[in-house]
């Protein structure tokens, strides 16, 4: 059974840093690439960032490039996201996504979330 | 890039069928053919139900179908239940960007 299991939230002052991480199992982490989204408290679905299965390829939304950054650990299968610069706007629920292993760029497996909270 | 256009909420009786529009640009939803729609029931992670357009993960009910006219995709949910009572959230390939997301509209079965 494939899951995905977020920790690492929590409270955090403005300007602060956080590490969240995504634990695998179920299936080959190494073969999949791998996306965190986000959605703030009462608000829709926001793409945070994506990195291929070999981290080859990284992308960011505009909203935390430079700020925020993707790794993985294959041999350990998990994913990471090292959030540094917090503000406000940025407390959320943060998700780790799978993306199917077709072209099909959908997100086919997602974790239950961990809450990340940016406030003084 | 800006979020993909949903209306914020759709209602219908039992039984019926009903159609949520996610509005895009040339850049995106017009260009390819990487639509995904997603489900999310309160405090839920969201659920992968229709990805590349129209296309079904296994699992998911057929009455559930997608289509695409320009920049414009569509989910239609059809013979709704009550279970279907949950916010819906369209996502496309945006070329610069790897996902752009909808506003996500809220279905309310009456």
């Amino acid at each position: 059974e494939v899951q995905l299991v977020e920790s690492g939230g929590g409270l955090v002052k403005p300007g602060g840093s956080l590490r969240l991480s995504c634990a695998a199992s179920g299936f080959t982490f190494s073969s999949y690439s791998m996306n965190w989204v986000r959605q703030a408290p009462g608000k829709g679905l926001e793409w945070v960032s994506s990195i291929s299965s070999s981290s080859s390829y990284i992308y960011y939304a505009d909203s935390v490039k430079g700020r925020f950054t993707i790794s993985r650990d294959n041999a350990k299968n998990s994913l990471y996201l090292q959030m540094n610069s917090l503000r406000a706007e940025d407390t959320a629920v943060y998700y780790c996504a799978r993306v199917d292993s077709s072209s099909s760029l959908g997100l086919d497996y997602w974790g239950q979330g961990t809450l990340v909270t940016v406030s003084s | 890039q800006s979020a993909l256009t949903q209306p914020a909420s759709v209602s219908g009786s039992p039984g019926q069928s009903i159609t949520i529009s996610c509005t895009g640009t040339s850049s995106d939803v017009g260009s390819y053919n990487l639509v995904s729609w997603y489900q999310q029931h309160p405090g839920k992670a969201p659920k992968l139900m229709i990805y590349e357009g129209s296309k079904r993960p296994s699992g998911v009910s057929n009455r559930f179908s997608g289509s695409k006219s320009g920049n414009t995709a569509s989910l239609t949910i059809s013979g709704l239940q009550a279970e279907d009572e949950a916010d819906y959230y369209c996502c496309s390939y945006a070329g610069s960007s790897p996902y752009v997301f909808g506003t996500g509209t809220k279905v309310t079965v009456l």
